[in-house]
């Protein structure tokens, strides 16, 4: 089967240091993607992981496991516009059906 | 101009009307996407299109029919709407659908209330 896991909502403090973990299943991997929604607006790309490991980008970074269907964000020094959902995803059958996980709630508090 | 445009932002429709969902990019981008998105939920896929030709339909209903003119332009007609249709409606774009890691550029969407 194919699907993806993500904890449905998190909460965190400013300037505070937050991981957000996402779980997957496929048969054709080709790399796990994580967008940022505000409530009512766009999703917008944040990360894309293909190979094993970190990438940092600015207060974001993105870390994949391929052998463990394993991917998480980080967000550090937390601030409240940060506060949305978290969608990591994949190209489902390897192709090009984008499938979002069920997204995690981000709240930051001051 | 790396936005893609959607209009209208809100519509409000009864179960008889007809109307379209109207999104525009600018990019050269070459697949067109429609995704639907309940309250809290993430976005679902409805329709591909890949160089103006429709590769995906995810078992849609026939009360929601694509359409796409130009490689710019991406409709989505509505007709005989039921009230569980009301989510908000978004359209991406991307440079082409391939290998599997087209990133996606979104649309504010259109929120839909049906009555």
């Amino acid at each position: 089967g194919q699907n993806i896991d993500q904890p449905t909502e998190m909460t965190a403090t400013e300037g505070a240091i937050v991981q957000i973990n996402c779980t997957y299943q496929t048969s054709g991997f080709n790399g796990l993607f994580w967008y940022q929604q505000h409530a009512g607006e766009a999703p917008t790309f944040l990360s894309y992981n293909v190979l094993d490991g970190l990438e940092e980008k600015g207060r974001f970074s993105s870390f994949l496991s391929r052998s463990k269907g394993y991917s998480y964000l980080l967000l550090k020094e937390l601030q409240m516009k940060d506060s949305a959902s978290y969608l990591c995803a994949f190209y489902r059958d390897a192709g090009n059906m984008l499938t979002f996980g069920g997204g995690t709630r981000l709240m930051v508090k001051p | 101009d790396t936005e893609v445009t959607q209009t209208p932002k809100h519509l409000v429709m009864g179960m008889t009307n007809k109307k379209s969902l109207k999104c525009e990019q600018h990019m050269g981008h070459r697949a067109m996407y429609w995704y639907k998105q309940k309250a809290k939920k993430p976005p679902e896929l409805m329709f591909v299109y890949s160089y103006e030709k429709l590769s995906i339909n995810e078992s849609v209903p026939s009360r929601f029919s694509p359409e796409c003119p130009n490689s710019s332009l991406l409709n989505l007609h509505l007709h005989a709407l039921q009230p569980e249709d009301s989510a908000l409606y978004l359209c991406a774009s991307s440079q082409e659908v391939r290998a599997g890691n087209e990133k996606l550029f979104f649309g504010s969407g259109t929120q839909l209330s049906v009555l």
